[in-house]
Order: structure tokens, then sequence, then C-alpha cells
């Protein structure tokens, strides 16, 4: 069986500062991870993913996220944001070769104010 | 580029009424999945679909029925639309069993009244 904790449901910044979305999980077995985002009256997206290799993973816009293993948790950073950058985002589980049903996070709302 | 389709962006049924939902994905993908997604709630999953006639049961299938008779295409059944299935109805694919992300059409509103 496998959760996804997402602990903020909405994030008020400013734009340009630094933010943090928070997200952790628990898994019986070793996971792909995967952050998803998406813009209003849209499907989602992926933003970036981990699935093996460097624990820090990038996006083309400048978002990032690591991989924490003792922590079980997959953080997504951005050390400036932009307007453009408000979303829902979503972080997602899924285990390797085990149920290939991912398991979604329940979404935080980032809202960057100008 | 992976692209899924649904066949409306907005819908409005009326409550007993027979709705179908469709989804068409053009790269051959053989998982499909339904989900809907309720503010604070996230996106739970109704049905999937590893395979051509194959379905299984997600967390929520009371209320829907799917059907997948050919690869490209998973359709989204409400046999009796009732007010609380009201709500944002997502599709998306994935290559296989062994995949990784899943694509996203870009949902479905449904509002029955």
């Amino acid at each position: 069986a496998q959760s996804v904790t997402q602990l903020d449901s909405q994030v008020p910044v400013f734009e340009e500062a630094p933010v943090e979305l928070r997200c952790n999980y628990s898994s019986s077995v070793s996971v792909y991870l995967f952050w998803y985002v998406q813009y209003p009256n849209q499907g989602l997206q992926l933003l970036l993913k981990y699935l093996s290799g460097s624990t820090l993973v990038e996006s083309i816009n400048g978002f990032e996220a690591e991989f924490n293993k003792s922590q079980t948790s997959f953080h997504l950073r951005k050390p400036s944001v932009h307007i453009s950058d408000t979303a829902e985002y979503f972080c997602a589980v899924k285990g390797r070769g085990g149920s290939y049903i991912p398991t979604f996070g329940r979404g935080t709302s980032l809202i960057v104010h100008p | 580029d992976v692209k899924v389709t649904q066949s409306s962006r907005y819908l409005v049924k009326r409550t007993g009424e027979k709705v179908f939902l469709e989804c068409v994905q053009d790269m051959d993908h053989e998982n499909m999945f339904w989900y809907r997604q309720d503010p604070g709630l996230g996106l739970r999953l109704i049905y999937f679909s590893y395979d051509v006639k194959m379905k299984e049961k997600g967390d929520i299938p009371e209320g829907y029925s799917v059907s997948r008779e050919k690869k490209e295409r998973f359709s989204l059944i409400l046999e009796s639309a009732s007010t609380n299935q009201t709500s944002m109805y997502l599709c998306a694919s994935r290559e296989g069993t062994f995949g990784y992300e899943q694509y996203f059409g870009p949902g479905t509103r449904l509002t029955v009244t």
C-alpha cells in the first residue's frame, strides 16, 4: 500500500520569493515519484519525476525536487516564483514493479501575488 | 507529443440521464485511467484499463461503468446521473504496466442538475 501527504493545501507567496511545496509518502516498496502541475481549467501535466540516479531532479521552468529516502519526502522548490506559476501542484508515487496504479496527493494550490 | 483528448470540456445533464464521457489517446498506450477531481479531495480513481477489453475498479467505481473496445478509446458511463456526480472528470493514459508518467486530457466539467 502507498500513500501521499501534501502538507499544505494552499501556499500564498509574493512574486520573486522562494517557495517550497511539501510532499511526504509511504510505501512498502521502492517508488517512482512525480510532481504534476495543473493550470486553471486544464488537465495535469508532468513537471518533473524521480526514477533513479541523482536524487535532485529539475524541470525546464526552474523547479527542482529532491528525493529523500530516509525522510520519505519529495519536496518541490523554486528559488524565485513568477505570477505564471500560480497553479495546483500534485505529488504522486508509484511502486516499482508493484502495483502499477499511482497514488496522488490532494494537491497544493500555489498562489503568487504581485 | 502524446495527445489525450476528451469529447467535451463542459457538459450539463439532468438527474437520471445516461451520460457518456469519451477519451481518446494517440500514442498507442496500453493503460488508460478515469479520475474525478473535487476541491480538497484531489484525484480519485474511478476505473482503469490496462488493455483493450480489460478494466479494473478504482477507489470510487459506484455509479460508473467503463468501456474499452479499442486501444485508443476509453469511455466512462454514468448509468443514471445524480447531482453528487457533478465534478471535473480527467482521463489519462500511460505507456504500459511498467510505464512511468501519465498523460492527462484537459478534463470535462460535468454539472448534473
